[in-house]
């Protein structure tokens, strides 16, 4: 079952950071949070994981807090094909269970 | 990155038959899984996939409705079983490699069952 809490929706104004939240209270030491996202119908893409350190690439970036009950995914300038479904997902690459995902909308 | 492609791409199919579906991956993969998405939905794991032996199912799904079969590495099916319209769906193959750890997905399946 999905270990995360995402808000549903969110907007975002085209040019500008899209930070995306992420609870996982109760994420096990050896579990990564991953980030995919899903634009229409297509299949998830992988965008980022990490498991303590902040990571960070050509797509976007990953914050987790100290404690690792949290983190938040950045785009750092968000455009209109970045409007998708974004899925936080907290695995210790044996299973993967999707939540409800965040649909983000970017606006012009 | 290695191409996962399935097939079909999308099928329509009558009420109580059976469709197949494939997933061939080009290099050889740690884990292989099976996901649903019904319309408006988020993805829901219906197995792993194991190479050589009997796959290990999510709670709610049954090896009767959706066999699986995984003959090596690179290659599996999974079988949707006297099909209902309620089994309209997209049916996603993902694989991890051990190296990354991330999980990437074919295209999908997108099945419609009247």
């Amino acid at each position: 079952d999905a270990k995360t809490t995402q808000p549903p929706s969110m907007d975002c104004a085209e040019g500008r950071a899209a930070n995306l939240p992420c609870n996982h209270s109760t994420i096990s030491g050896n579990e990564y949070v991953y980030w995919y996202r899903q634009i229409h119908s297509q299949g998830p893409q992988y965008i980022i994981h990490g498991l303590k350190n902040n990571e960070t690439n050509e797509m976007a970036s990953l914050i987790i807090t100290e404690d690792r009950k949290s983190s938040t995914l950045i785009l750092p300038h968000a455009t209109l094909r970045d409007t998708a479904v974004y899925y936080c997902i907290v695995s210790d690459f044996n299973k993967f269970y999707f939540g409800s995902g965040t649909k983000l909308n970017v606006k012009p | 990155s290695a191409v996962i492609s399935q097939k079909p791409s999308r099928d329509i199919c009558q009420r109580g038959t059976s469709l197949t579906i494939q997933c061939q991956v080009d290099s050889q993969v740690t884990m292989m899984f099976w996901y649903r998405q019904q319309p408006g939905q988020s993805l829901t794991l219906i197995a792993t996939a194991n190479q050589g032996s009997e796959a290990t199912y999510e709670s709610g799904f049954v090896i009767d409705k959706f066999p699986i079969s995984r003959p090596n590495l690179t290659f599996s099916t999974l079988t949707v079983s006297n099909m209902s319209p309620e089994d309209s769906s997209i049916y996603l193959c993902s694989v991890t490699w051990q190296a990354s750890g991330a999980l990437h997905f074919g295209n999908g399946t997108r099945l419609t069952v009247t």
